[in-house]
């Protein structure tokens, strides 16, 4: 079975400093999908980035990049000049890419605050 | 466009009671899905469904009924509630189109049984 480890249940950051928070995974599989989703307080669940393992290059959404290392199973965040309205629980995931096989895998999170 | 609408947002249940999680979505996706958020524990899938009249079981989906009579609607039921289910609830949504693999959240019901 799956499972996605996030070894950091809380972080916390300067505002604007850089901050980085951990995932690994554990597969067989060669071909998926790794997400990290933010959770305000508001609850909601916000997607944030989101990698296809077949893809070499990080993805990157604006602050926000992740450094994808295959081999290692390792999919980590970054968040680049931080704000206030970052403060969330960030929680990563995985998914295999064949149909039939819907579930998505969550970590147990992180918590970060951003310290003004 | 509303996406996924959860209701309610808040329900308190003695034990032994039932009730139904509403979840209903309006982008036409194929795949609905429920999980339940604890403390510690992120969040797990109970049931999902990838199209009407097909449902199956996620990670914990004892205590739990879903059905799936039309695409829109994928309403989630507890027919005898313990303090075991006192959880957040998130149905989620996503097309199953090559390439369409993020999912889309509702925003969540509490529920706490008594």
């Amino acid at each position: 079975a799956q499972t996605v480890t996030q070894s950091q249940p809380e972080m916390s950051v300067q505002e604007a400093e850089t901050v980085t928070l951990s995932c690994t995974y554990d597969t067989s599989e060669s071909d998926y999908y790794l997400f990290w989703y933010k959770q305000p307080p508001s609850r909601q669940m916000i997607l944030v980035i989101r990698q296809e393992a077949y893809k070499q290059q990080n993805a990157t959404e604006n602050r926000f990049s992740v450094n994808f290392q295959k081999a290692a199973k390792s999919f980590s965040l970054k968040i680049s000049d931080s704000q206030l309205g970052d403060a969330a629980m960030y929680f990563c995931a995985y998914r295999l890419t064949n149909f039939g096989n819907e579930k998505l895998t969550f970590g147990t999170g992180t918590r970060l605050t951003i310290i003004p | 466009n509303a996406g996924v609408t959860q209701t309610p947002k808040f329900q308190v249940l003695k034990t032994g009671q039932s009730m139904t999680l509403q979840c209903a979505q309006d982008m036409n996706h194929e795949y609905m899905s429920w999980y339940r958020q604890d403390p510690g524990m992120g969040l797990r899938l109970i049931h999902y469904s990838v199209g009407a009249g097909i449902t199956d079981q996620g990670e914990v989906p004892n205590g739990y009924n879903v059905s799936r009579s039309t695409t829109e609607d994928f309403p989630l039921r507890l027919l005898s509630a313990a303090p075991s289910q006192t959880s957040v609830y998130f149905c989620a949504s996503r097309a199953m189109s090559v390439g369409a693999n993020v999912l889309t959240f509702g925003a969540g019901s509490r529920l706490t049984v008594l």
